[in-house]
């Protein structure tokens, strides 16, 4: 079955300018999570989307920084005036309602450069 | 100080050699702690997990969780040049996962 899926696969923009980052999940996963990997710093947590509950915006470093999941399904992370220390890869993960937090099945990720 | 220190290598050894790849962490009530595996422009995949402290093996892979000294490793045999990717480690917390900085092998031939 299709695993889950991100676009784009790559993102060039000028500082300033907002973008849009798409996540597809697995078809039935209600659990959805968007991290953040910069080099030399691992996999940073962004943001939880569990089923109908509030998410968990916990991880999102600005204001500049958002998220939205519609019908339980694709999920978008929106970033507002793109600085360059945002330049990073942003992978999106999902897992079903019974699994546990490890069984995240993550998709490859979107490269964003800013310059 | 971060909560899973990783040292990000790169580790470099020839086809066949035993690797050891470790993660310490400072928040006493992780109990699941993970490996995964991510090669170049990929996602991370869950390679291994282990409960709370002891050993787990599978094929050449074995991760051992010593709680008391909040220390986790990953062993890696007969090491072959496929293995080359980087490996992460993450723990746990209220259904989020933590991640060390990962640490970057080269298996060459």
């Amino acid at each position: 079955g299709a695993g889950v899926s991100q676009s784009p696969s790559n993102k060039v923009t000028e500082k300033g300018k907002d973008v849009e980052l798409r996540c597809d999940p697995i078809s039935g996963h209600t659990a959805l999570y968007w991290y953040r990997q910069s080099l030399g710093q691992g996999l940073e947590f962004l943001i939880y989307f569990q089923g109908n509950s509030a998410p968990d915006k916990s991880g999102l470093p600005s204001d500049r920084f958002s998220a939205e999941r519609t019908g339980g399904s694709v999920s978008t992370l929106t970033i507002q005036r793109t600085q360059q220390e945002d330049s990073a890869v942003y992978l999106c993960a999902s897992r079903g309602t019974a699994g546990p937090a490890y069984e995240q099945y993550f998709g490859p990720g979107t490269r964003l450069t800013v310059t | 100080q971060k909560e899973v220190e990783q040292d990000p290598g790169p580790l470099s050894v020839p086809e066949g050699a035993i690797v050891s790849l470790n993660c310490t962490y400072s928040n006493s009530a992780f109990q699941y702690f993970m490996w995964y595996r991510q090669y170049s422009r990929k996602g991370p995949e869950l390679l291994m997990y282990t409960y709370s402290s002891g050993n787990k093996e599978d094929g050449r892979f074995t991760a051992q969780v010593d709680k008391s000294s909040k220390y986790i490793s990953l062993f890696i045999r007969d090491s072959q040049p496929s293995d080359s990717a980087t490996y992460l480690c993450a723990m746990e917390n209220t259904d989020k996962l933590i991640f060390g900085t990962g640490t970057r092998l080269q298996v060459f031939p």
